[in-house]
C-alpha cells in the first residue's frame, strides 16, 4: 500500500546525458516536493509544487527542472548530469490545506553518474 | 551556522536502553517539529510530529520540544535492534521543512 512511489529505485546515467526521475502518489495531496540527499547529509529541498504553482529554491541549479502534469505525478529532469549530482533523490507529498501538515516521503531514487 | 544542528553520531547502545536524540535550532520562526526515521536505502518515515512546546508520547517514543531554548529531543524507551537507523529531526514554517543531518543509531542485541 505504498503511497508515494518513486521509479526507478536505482538509475545509472552517463555524464551529461539527460535523465528523468518520476514520482507518483495515491494520497491526493496537492503539494509535492523534490529533495536531494547526499550520503550522511540532510535532505536538501530543490523545489516544490503547490497545485500547479512551481516554487524553485534560490540555490537550485538551472540544470534541475521539474514537471507536474497532474495531481498524481511529478518528474525531476536533470538536463546535463555532472558527477556532483550523484545522490539520492527523494519525492515527498503534503496535504496543503494547512501549511503545518507533515510531509510523506517515497523511498527515493539513487542516481549514479558514470 | 546551520539553521538546525544535529549530532551525527554514531550512537551505539545495548538493546533495552533508553535513547536520547537531540537537535538545536536558531530560527525562532519554526512552528512545527518532526522526527523522521530513515533506514539504509529507504526514504524518511515520519515518527513524531508536534507544533507546541511540551511532550508528546506514542508507544516507546516521546518527542519533547522546548521553544524557549530552541531544543528538541526524541526519546526511545526499551530500544530494539530494529530501531537501528538514522533519525532526522525536521522543523518548519509555512511549506518548507529544514532537516538536521541525522543521527545514526545502532542498537546492539
Amino acid at each position: 500500500d505504498a503511497m508515494v512511489i518513486q521509479n526507478p529505485r536505482y538509475q545509472v546515467t552517463q555524464f551529461g546525458k539527460p535523465v528523468t526521475l518520476s514520482c507518483s502518489q495515491t494520497l491526493n495531496h496537492n503539494v509535492m516536493y523534490w529533495y536531494q540527499q547526499k550520503s550522511s547529509q540532510a535532505p536538501k529541498l530543490l523545489f516544490h509544487y503547490y497545485d500547479k504553482d512551481f516554487n524553485n529554491e534560490a540555490d537550485t541549479p538551472d540544470n534541475f527542472q521539474s514537471r507536474r502534469p497532474n495531481t498524481s505525478f511529478c518528474f525531476l529532469d536533470i538536463r546535463s548530469p555532472g558527477l556532483g549530482d550523484a545522490a539520492m533523490y527523494l519525492c515527498a507529498t503534503q496535504d496543503g490545506a494547512y501549511s503545518n501538515q507533515p510531509q510523506h516521503f517515497g523511498d527515493g531514487t539513487r542516481l549514479s553518474i558514470l | 551556522q546551520k539553521e538546525v544542528e544535529q549530532d551525527p553520531g554514531p550512537l551505539s547502545v545495548p538493546e533495552g536502553a533508553i535513547v536520547s536524540l537531540n537537535c538545536t535550532y536558531s530560527n525562532s520562526a519554526f512552528q512545527y517539529f518532526m522526527w523522521y526515521r530513515q533506514y539504509s536505502r529507504k526514504g524518511p518515515e515520519l515518527l513524531m510530529y508536534t507544533y507546541s512546546s511540551g511532550n508528546k508520547e506514542d508507544g516507546r517514543f516521546t518527542a519533547q520540544v522546548d521553544k524557549s531554548s530552541k531544543y528538541i529531543s526524541l526519546f526511545i524507551r526499551d530500544s530494539q535492534p530494529s530501531d537501528s537507523a538514522t533519525y532526522l529531526c525536521a522543523m518548519g514554517s509555512s511549506y518548507k521543512l529544514i532537516f538536521g543531518s541525522g543521527t545514526r543509531l545502532l542498537v546492539r542485541p
